[in-house]
């Protein structure tokens, strides 16, 4: 079946512009996350949705970085006035919201953002 | 705060050598631990988990960890690497007290195996 799927997968911007990633995540999937991947780094945690509850933002890293989920699907995360040190790989992760704690997250391949 | 720590940056191994690669945790409830592998220019991949039960858990491609309650520890292991397992690891756990689902991810570990 179809996994998680991100666009774009490669952005390039210029600093200074606001962009958005967009996330579609395995279709029944209650939870979704957003996580960051830089160079050198692991992954650093950004935000999840879980159904219909409040998400958890504790993850983002400044007011510039928003997301939201509609309709308990699709996921949008913006960033505005983006700086270089935006510059990261943008990963988004679904899980059925069902049988966790055991269920593993379900990777897309990412969408690669350079700020110029 | 749950955390995650993998102590190497990089491990080289030779093919057909057996493999570790490390990965420490802090929770404060029971943990629920998981191996994940990144391909160049892919996503993470879930490779296997540990929720309770025995302590050796076995998954994909012959991997298979072991869980150290005491050591909080859960490495990762081959018996026999090969060159296709080259790539970039990461441990996370997930921490349920009180409902929650965050899963925290270690810095990962590049496996390097030599022909």
């Amino acid at each position: 079946g179809a996994g998680v799927s991100q666009s774009p997968s490669n952005k390039v911007t210029e600093k200074g512009k606001d962009v958005e990633l967009r996330c579609d995540p395995i279709s029944g999937h209650t939870a979704l996350y957003w996580y960051r991947q830089s160079l050198g780094q692991g992954l650093e945690f950004l935000i999840y949705f879980q159904g219909n509850s409040a998400p958890d933002k504790s993850g983002l890293p400044s007011d510039r970085f928003s997301a939201e989920r509609t309709g308990g699907s699709v996921s949008t995360l913006t960033i505005q006035r983006t700086q270089q040190e935006d510059s990261a790989v943008y990963l988004c992760a679904s899980s059925p919201g069902q049988d966790w704690p055991n269920s593993p997250l379900h990777f897309g391949n990412g969408t690669r953002l350079t700020v110029t | 705060a749950q955390s995650v720590a993998q102590p190497e940056d990089q491990v080289n191994v030779a093919e057909g050598n057996p493999l570790t690669v490390k990965c420490t945790y802090s929770v404060s409830g029971n943990p629920y631990l998981f191996w994940y592998v990144q391909y160049p220019n892919r996503g993470l991949q879930f490779l296997l988990k540990y929720i309770t039960g025995d302590n050796l858990v076995k998954g994909s491609y012959g991997f298979e960890a072991e869980f150290n309650k005491s050591q909080t520890s859960f490495h990762l292991k081959k018996p026999s690497a090969l060159v296709s397992d080259s790539a970039l690891y990461f441990c996370a756990v997930r921490d349920i007290s009180g409902g929650y689902q965050k899963v925290t991810f270690g810095t990962g570990t590049k496996l390097q195996v030599i022909p």
